[in-house]
């Protein structure tokens, strides 16, 4: 199992474009998470997903959409991007309600700069 | 609302010595509560977690923590320190839905 994996590594955008933020799951969990890192912030989550065609907004979820067409794949889109997207993102999943009994496993993260 | 506190930003321990990193929580009903840790460039690994039960929880790596209602803690200990252990440690709550509240994390450094 490669557990989750996440694609870019890095990344550099330019203020106003937009892109794609890659997660894949090979556990064959339910829940998937997006969450942000800000230095001395802990992680915040942007939206969440229960299950496929399932999606919904966590705390910071403003200039980004997210998408689960599979029970594998959760992108995460930034469209317009701004400076203070400048973040690591995380994606992560358990396979039950990761709030409660179920461990949520994380992924490598990218680290993106918006300049 | 729910939320969590750790209070000491960065901790420096020697290694061999012993530590201890704190969290408190605020929460109104029972807490479900994690430690997970972070290596540099990595992504979060959970080191435990407390549902119910035994109030001293045993993780991976060595690490314990104990869960004290009266004092809404879930500190997390461990004995020796190994220069390994250097990282980012999360304490994160769950309140029986989807969702985690992390705190600002602790960041520790170990000396030679």
């Amino acid at each position: 199992n490669a557990g989750v994996t996440q694609t870019p590594k890095f990344h550099i955008l330019k203020i106003g474009q937009s892109m794609t933020l890659q997660c894949t799951q090979d556990m064959n969990h339910n829940y998937m998470y997006w969450y942000r890192q800000d230095p001395g912030m802990g992680l915040k989550l942007i939206y969440y997903s229960v299950g496929a065609g399932i999606t919904d907004k966590g705390e910071v979820p403003n200039g980004y959409n997210v998408s689960r067409s599979t029970t594998e794949d959760f992108p995460l889109r930034l469209e317009l991007a701004a400076p203070s997207q400048t973040s690591v993102y995380f994606c992560a999943s358990s396979l039950l309600s990761g709030g409660a009994t179920d461990t949520q496993y994380f992924g490598p993260g990218t680290r993106l700069t918006v300049l | 609302a729910q939320s969590v506190t750790q209070p000491d930003i960065h901790i420096t321990v020697s290694e061999g010595a012993s530590l201890e990193l704190r969290c408190n929580y605020s929460y109104g009903a029972t807490p479900y509560l994690f430690w997970y840790v972070q290596s540099p460039g990595q992504g979060l690994q959970l080191l435990l977690k407390y549902f119910s039960g035994d109030t001293l929880v045993q993780g991976i790596k060595g690490f314990e923590a104990e869960f004290k209602r009266s004092q809404s803690s879930f500190n997390l200990r461990k004995p020796s320190v190994h220069w390994s252990d250097a990282a980012e440690y999360f304490c994160a709550l769950g309140k029986g839905d989807y969702k985690l509240s992390f705190g600002a994390g602790t960041t520790v450094t170990v000396r030679a």
